[in-house]
């Protein structure tokens, strides 16, 4: 079955204490990114990558790292994670770099930094 | 950044009713989509639209990219439990980093039974 998964799903750390947040695509998508849900401010972007070991910022990318070593591996990185990066992460793939690939999401991770 | 104005943010209606949302941007976009996120999921894609003045329809779903580039509306007709949800409208434009989706801040969907 096509998906992105992420894990863990649920996770909740303590202020300072590094933490990553796995993304895996199983459809040889080039096109990977990296969203944050918070309420009345809807997705938007951390970081992205076009293909394999290139990577950009999106629009919200303080506190936050990635890396793509391979094409089907994504992960966030937060090296020192704090109270404002509590929040609903989803990280998504597609086909592709142009707009008319559709893209497609994993099922989310909430994080609780305390 | 550029910004999509997507409304209602909130709608509360019975089963059975249609419902109507639109998203507006000051700049022109050539792709429009439509996204669902179900409670506890991620989004998902519902409607993609490619073409100025495209009319898009997806069961009980329509959806029209407008002339000018700069708004869509997605109406849901005969609406029923499982439309509750978050609806998400994203533009892109082609090629590189263009491709990449901004979204809208969601309109929340609850229907009552």
């Amino acid at each position: 079955e096509a998906q992105v998964t992420q894990n863990p799903r649920y996770l909740i750390t303590v202020t300072g204490k590094k933490l990553t947040v796995t993304c895996s695509q199983n459809m040889n998508h080039e096109y990977m990114s990296w969203y944050r849900q918070d309420p009345g401010l809807g997705l938007r972007q951390i970081y992205y990558s076009m293909n394999v070991e290139v990577t950009d910022k999106g629009d919200v990318p303080e506190g936050y790292k990635v890396s793509r070593k391979e094409k089907r591996n994504f992960p966030l990185i937060l090296e020192s994670p704090s109270p404002n990066q509590t929040s609903l992460y989803f990280c998504a793939s597609r086909r592709g770099l142009a707009g008319r690939e559709t893209q497609y999401f994993g099922p989310g991770t909430r994080l609780l930094v305390l | 950044g550029q910004q999509l104005n997507q409304s209602p943010q909130s709608m509360f209606i019975q089963e059975g009713e249609d419902v109507s949302m639109n998203c507006t941007s000051s700049s022109i976009f050539n792709t429009w989509l439509w996204y669902k996120q179900d409670p506890g999921e991620g989004p998902v894609l519902l409607i993609a639209l490619y073409k100025a003045g495209e009319l898009t329809s997806n069961g009980r779903l329509t959806a029209q990219f407008g002339i000018t580039r700069k708004d869509s509306f997605l109406n849901i007709s005969a609406s029923i439990p499982s439309d509750v949800g978050i609806y998400f409208c994203a533009v892109s434009n082609y090629g590189g980093s263009q491709g990449n989706l901004i979204f809208g801040k969601g309109t929340k969907l609850s229907v009552k039974p």
